[in-house]
Parts: C-alpha cells; structure tokens; sequence
C-alpha cells in the first residue's frame, strides 16, 4: 500500500524567503502525486498535482514542485513566501489499489514572520 | 457559488446523541467522499461513493452511516456519538476516481462532543 511521509511538523520562515517542504512516498510505481493547502478554518484547495511527463510541475499561488523518482520525493517550493501562505500542507499519494483512494500525509504547519 | 457545501459547520453535542452532517456539490462530479480531521490535523478516508454506489469503507465504527441519495448528496450519519468523535469533518468531491482526480473540499463541519 502506499503511504506518505512530510518529515517537518512545523516550519517558520521570514516574509519574502524562499521556503522548501518536503514529501517522501512509499510506492512500488509511479504514483499520482499532489500538494493541498489548508488555510486556517477553511477545506483543502489543490496547488499541484504530478502524474507523468516533466517532472518539474507549476501550481497556484507560485508553487512548483519537482518529483524525483530516485530520492521517492516530491518537494514543494517557492522562491518568496507571502504572509498569506501561512496554513497546513499537504502531500497526498493516489495509486491503483483495490480502492482508489488518496492517502494524505500528516502535514506540514507554515508560519510566516513579517 | 459554493462548490462543495456542508452544514452545519459547528456541531456541539453530547455523548449518546444522534446527529446528521449533509453535503452537496453543485460541480457535477461522480464521486464524493467524507474524510475525518483529528486535533493533530491527521486526515483520513473514510467513505467514497460513486454514483450513489460505496467504493471506499474504511474501518470506521457501523455507528458512522453514509447515505447518497443522489449523485450530488452524501450525508453522513453518526448514531451515539462518543467523545473521539470529536473532530472536523470534510466532504469532497471529484470528477471520477479519486486517485488521479483533483478532489474539492467544503469547508468542513467541526463537531465537538460533550
């Protein structure tokens, strides 16, 4: 089965710094992959989503994440981070099983000083 | 409009009580799911539906029952309800199998038992 891991709980950066959060899957092919973010008191939004292709992906609000089939990894980034992406992160994983489901990861918490 | 809806988005109950949860997506899509949130932000499957027909039962007590009565509805039905059911509870949709389609997320319903 597959499963998700976001090694970071909490990550503070500065206002304009770049900021990095980390996803690694377990997964014996090449899974649909996904970035959600949660602001606070509101549902999940999709940012990204990977499912082949190149493996650099463009998003909303700036994002981009770059799969990496050798490290099991699929990263999220952006280059200057704005008080308002401050919220919960998600790394999800989609793969043909018995039921087609997405498994979450257990997040990761973005606070952002100004 | 509201693409994914639920209500009531606050739930305070006491233990024993039954209590409903309802959604609706005016996206169009064939699939809907119900996810539960704990305190620690963990979020987990625990139906699907697809066209009115359950894909996905996670293990989830049979006090928890869902009902499609149609392709855009799926309420979610709790019988005595017991204080770790204490937790925000998501409704999503998406165009087809959840694996490899975008879901869309209400805002969900945080139920609190006393």
């Amino acid at each position: 089965a597959q499963s998700v891991t976001q090694p970071d709980i909490h990550i503070t950066v500065s206002e304009g710094a770049s900021l990095e959060l980390r996803c690694n899957y377990s997964y014996g092919a090449t899974p649909y992959l996904f970035w959600y973010v949660q602001s606070p008191g509101q549902g999940l939004q999709l940012l990204l989503k990977y499912f082949s292709g190149d493996t650099l992906v463009q998003g909303i609000k700036g994002f981009e994440a770059e799969f990496k089939r050798s490290q099991s990894s699929f990263n999220l980034r952006k280059p200057s981070v704005h008080w308002s992406d401050a919220a919960e992160y998600f790394c999800a994983v989609g793969a043909k099983t018995s039921y087609d489901k997405v498994i979450f990861g257990p997040g990761t918490s973005l606070s952002v000083i100004p | 409009d509201t693409a994914v809806s639920q209500t009531p988005k606050y739930l305070v109950t006491q233990m024993g009580n039954d209590k409903s949860i309802k959604c609706e997506q005016n996206l169009g899509h064939d699939t809907m799911y119900w996810y539960k949130q704990d305190s620690k932000k963990f979020l987990k499957i625990m139906f699907s539906y697809n066209n009115k027909e359950l894909i996905i039962n996670e293990t989830v007590p049979n006090r928890f029952s869902p009902k499609s009565p149609d392709k855009a509805h799926l309420n979610l039905h709790i019988n005595s309800l017991e204080l770790g059911d204490s937790a925000v509870y998501f409704c999503a949709s998406s165009q087809a199998s959840g694996r490899s389609d975008e879901q869309y997320f209400g805002p969900g319903t945080r139920l609190t038992v006393t």
